[in-house]
Order: structure tokens, then sequence, then C-alpha cells
């Protein structure tokens, strides 16, 4: 299907377990990111990549890490889990770089991981 | 230190009135607002949008407004429709950040029919 998707849509872990997201998208966008949402906060930038092999820390990477082979997509890997990384987390993607108002991200549906 | 916020949790309206959702900043170096709309189990999706040397966008039934002595910005939805039951995110953008948004908490609207 054409669009962004991400997988699992659920996750249930244990605290310190190694989990993968994946994102996968097919309009050859450049950029993508990773965000994660809590109650009481907007979404949060983890990381995100201008292109293949092209990574860069948002505002919470502690924990995380990116990896990004083929354009397509931008697995996200919790090393070792822990409570406090429970949180839904989203995709999006961008087409090039910053030219409102054209531009706008567009997200997956979303991954709710929790960590026990 | 939130730079975006959006103070009111939830707000429910009547179809066919106007919805007024608000969103305040505290860097005035911001160059673009966004707001996302979302409903549940979906990612966001981009509405609207306005340049910081704009004071008002229109789209459809939405238009935004900037106030910048204020640092507020306000999303106008009129009429409300019952399919306008959402979240609303507000965003905003520095061009030399790496393109990163930072959101505001998102404001949950529940048009009653």
């Amino acid at each position: 299907d054409a669009g962004i998707t991400q997988s699992p849509r659920y996750k249930i872990t244990e605290t310190g377990r190694q989990v993968t997201l994946m994102c996968h998208q097919t309009w050859s966008h450049s950029y993508m990111f990773w965000y994660r949402q809590d109650l009481g906060h907007g979404l949060r930038l983890i990381y995100y990549s201008a292109a293949a092999d092209i990574t860069d820390k948002g505002e919470v990477p502690d924990g995380y890490v990116v990896s990004r082979s083929k354009t397509e997509n931008f697995p996200l890997t919790l090393e070792s889990a822990t409570r406090s990384q429970t949180s839904v987390y989203f995709c999006a993607s961008r087409r090039t770089g910053f030219s409102l108002p054209s531009d706008e991200q567009y997200f997956g549906p979303g991954t709710r991981l929790t960590v026990t | 230190d939130q730079q975006v916020k959006q103070n009111s949790p939830s707000l429910s309206v009547q179809e066919g009135r106007i919805s007024i959702l608000n969103c305040d900043y505290t860097n005035s170096m911001f160059d673009y607002f966004l707001w996302y709309k979302k409903y549940p189990a979906e990612g966001p999706t981009f509405l609207i949008s306005i340049s910081s040397i704009k004071d008002k966008n229109e789209d459809g039934r939405f238009t935004v407004f900037l106030n910048k002595s204020a640092k507020h910005l306000s999303l106008h939805i009129v009429p409300s429709q019952p399919g306008d039951s959402a979240v609303y995110f507000c965003a905003a953008v520095l061009l030399d950040s790496n393109y990163q948004l930072i959101w505001g908490a998102g404001t949950k609207l529940i048009i009653k029919p």
C-alpha cells in the first residue's frame, strides 16, 4: 500500500529488552522523523534523517538508536527498554527541505509501546 | 520549559458554531506556525500554516490568526462540523533548526450535535 506505515501497531515488552519499531514510506521522501507522544506533552522529536545514511538527534534521543540504510525505511530501536519509554511512537516523512506552505509532514498511524 | 503551549486540554462547541483553539508561544524567533489535526488511532494530519510575517491565513472553514506582540495564535473553524471532533496540535518551527517542529500538548475539540 502507498503511504507511510508502522509496525507493529501495538507492542508490550519487558524492561531491559531490545525492541525495534519499523517505519516504511513509499513516496521516496528525503526526510523521515521519529516522535513520541506522551500525555500532557506534544510530540517530541527523537531522531530525524535528511537522507539515507544521514541521521541526527532530536529533543529526546537518549535510549534510542536509528539507522537509515534505505530511503524508504527508518527503524527505531530501544536498546534496553525502560518504563519511561512507554509511549505512542509516530514516524513521519517529508518530501524535501522546508518550503511552506506546501511543506508538511506525513505521519504514520503510530505504535503504542508498553514497557512492563 | 515548553515553548509552545495549548492551555486548554479540551473544548466543547455546538455544531454550526465557531470553534476557537488557542496557542501561545515564548520564542519570538519562530518562523512558521502550523496546525495539525489528529483522530484517535491515527497519525496527525496537516491542517493549515502561517508565516511569522503574516497575521492571517485562511483555507475554507479554517482561519489562523497570529498576534506577534502577544505571542499568540488561534485557529478558527466556522462552521464547526461533527467531523471536526479531534485533537488539534499547534506547532512552531525555526528554519535554522533543521526544520524541527516544536509541538504544543494539543486541545481535544468536541463538536456537539
